[in-house]
């Protein structure tokens, strides 16, 4: 099956700094790839699509000076959390999809990557 | 707009024994319906899912879904579940005029005991 891969699994950074989440499609193209958020026991949020050479969409209340995000190629999407603060501490889950084949295709869900702020 | 709702977060259940974890959803337009699976510490992965057609879906794992248009409902079955099956579970929709942006209910943590 398709495998996304995420890195780092886990990060911790200091207050005021930035982190980068970089999510990876290992054997296929994705022309789409989505950021969720997801808080303990809580569902997951979607923050943003990305789409490869373009600027990502953001959702309704997700600060895009922020949340960096660059899809500089079809297998590669990258968050950049700018100037972290304590409460951005969460989980961040990537996804990605195929190019279109004529239907509708299923989102491939990379692990995850925790990232906590002191 | 739309909302997912899923009206058990916690389910336990015996090994063996049958369980259903429900599912509803409102859109004001026709959706695809997904249920993913979250084991401790894994990424999602999809149990199965209803774009058209036949309206009991069957997935990965035993796994079985039916979508009931008039009572907008998308509950996940499992005859008889494993110790292995405990884990969170997600119901999921998107719209057809966005496909690609899931929205997710709040989780089905699902814990099997022997």
């Amino acid at each position: 099956g398709a495998v996304v891969s995420q890195h780092p699994s886990r990060v911790i950074c200091k207050s005021g700094t930035s982190v980068k989440i970089e999510c990876r499609s290992l054997d296929f193209q994705a022309t789409t790839m989505f950021w969720y958020r997801q808080f303990p026991k809580k569902s997951l949020m979607l923050m943003a699509t990305s789409n490869e050479g373009s600027k990502a969409t953001y959702e309704q209340g997700v600060e895009k000076d922020k949340f960096l995000i660059n899809h500089a190629s079809l297998t590669l999407s990258t968050l950049t959390v700018t100037s972290a603060h304590p409460e951005d501490s969460s989980f961040y889950i990537c996804s990605a999809t195929p190019r279109p084949r004529g239907g509708t295709d299923t989102q491939y869900f990379g692990p995850g990557t925790r990232l906590t702020v002191l | 707009a739309q909302s997912v709702t899923q009206l058990d977060s916690q389910v336990p259940v015996f090994e063996e024994a049958p369980v259903e974890l429900r599912c509803n959803y409102s859109s004001s337009v026709s959706v695809y319906l997904f249920w993913y699976v979250q084991y401790p510490n894994q990424g999602l992965q999809l149990l199965l899912k209803y774009l058209s057609g036949s309206t009991l879906v069957k997935g990965i794992n035993g796994f079985e879904a039916e979508f009931n248009k008039s009572q907008t409902s998308f509950h996940l079955r499992k005859p008889s579940v494993h110790i292995s099956d405990t884990a969170e579970y997600f119901c999921a929709v998107s719209n057809l005029n966005s496909w690609g942006k899931l929205q997710f209910g709040a989780g089905t943590q699902v814990v099997v005991t022997p």
